[in-house]
């Protein structure tokens, strides 16, 4: 079964630091990657997109992707506390399959 | 610009009863994505259209469930009868045709319960 995979957390860390959020995922012809953000009882906002491996940084954000380990990160440099939030990482396993598949996201506490 | 809205928010219905849940997409996203999230588990994919067509429904439960997108603009969820396991939270997400489909705007969801 094609899976995604990350660590429910919490994960704590202090306002103004890097946050550091991992993902891997099962499949290798796995094409799309995405993370996104949902504060509790609101929608999944895409914060990131990665499609190539390295890295690509947006603002506070940078998305790294290596696609021989299976292995997508998120970094949020200099933490704020609305940073606070699920963080989902999403794969587009490809293959014909046109939806994403989540993981079960992790919830981030920046502390003040 | 509005997002995509969904409708109802919150449903509470018993065992056996039929539910139909709406979606509007942002104008003029030819993809629409449904999504259901169980308690405890991850989002999961239901099915994707494209315009009125139906792209790839491969994430669909059983045949309890049936979705429709009737001139490509919004679209409807029926579960018909409803089951315990059916609770959970329904997205709905939609992308222009030419993001690929997969930079999806998500709705705020639509809670369901049932008794």
């Amino acid at each position: 079964q094609k899976e995604v995979e990350q660590n429910s957390g919490p994960l704590s860390v202090p306002e103004g630091a890097i946050a550091s959020l991992n993902c891997t995922y099962s499949d290798r012809v796995s094409q799309s990657f995405f993370w996104y953000r949902q504060y509790s009882g609101k929608s999944p906002e895409l914060i990131m997109s990665i499609y190539s491996n390295g890295d690509k940084e947006d603002g506070r954000f940078t998305a790294q992707l290596n696609k021989a380990s299976q292995y997508v990160s998120l970094l949020i440099r200099d933490s704020q506390p609305s940073d606070s939030a699920t963080y989902l990482c999403a794969v587009n396993m490809g293959g014909g399959a046109d939806g994403l598949t989540f993981g079960k996201g992790t919830h981030l506490i920046i502390q003040p | 610009e509005a997002g995509v809205t969904q409708f109802p928010s919150h449903s509470v219905i018993e065992k056996g009863q039929t539910v139909t849940l709406r979606c509007d997409p942002i104008s003029g996203h030819d993809n629409l994505y449904w999504y259901r999230r169980v308690m405890g588990k991850e989002i999961k994919f239901l099915l994707h259209f494209v315009k009125e067509s139906k792209q790839d429904e491969s994430g669909m439960p059983n045949n309890r469930f049936l979705a429709e997108r009737t001139g490509g603009t919004y679209s409807t969820l029926k579960v018909q009868p409803a089951e315990l396991e059916d609770s959970g939270v329904y997205f709905c997400a939609s992308s222009p045709r030419d993001r690929g489909g997969t930079e999806a705007f998500f709705g705020q969801g639509t809670r369901l319960t049932v008794v």
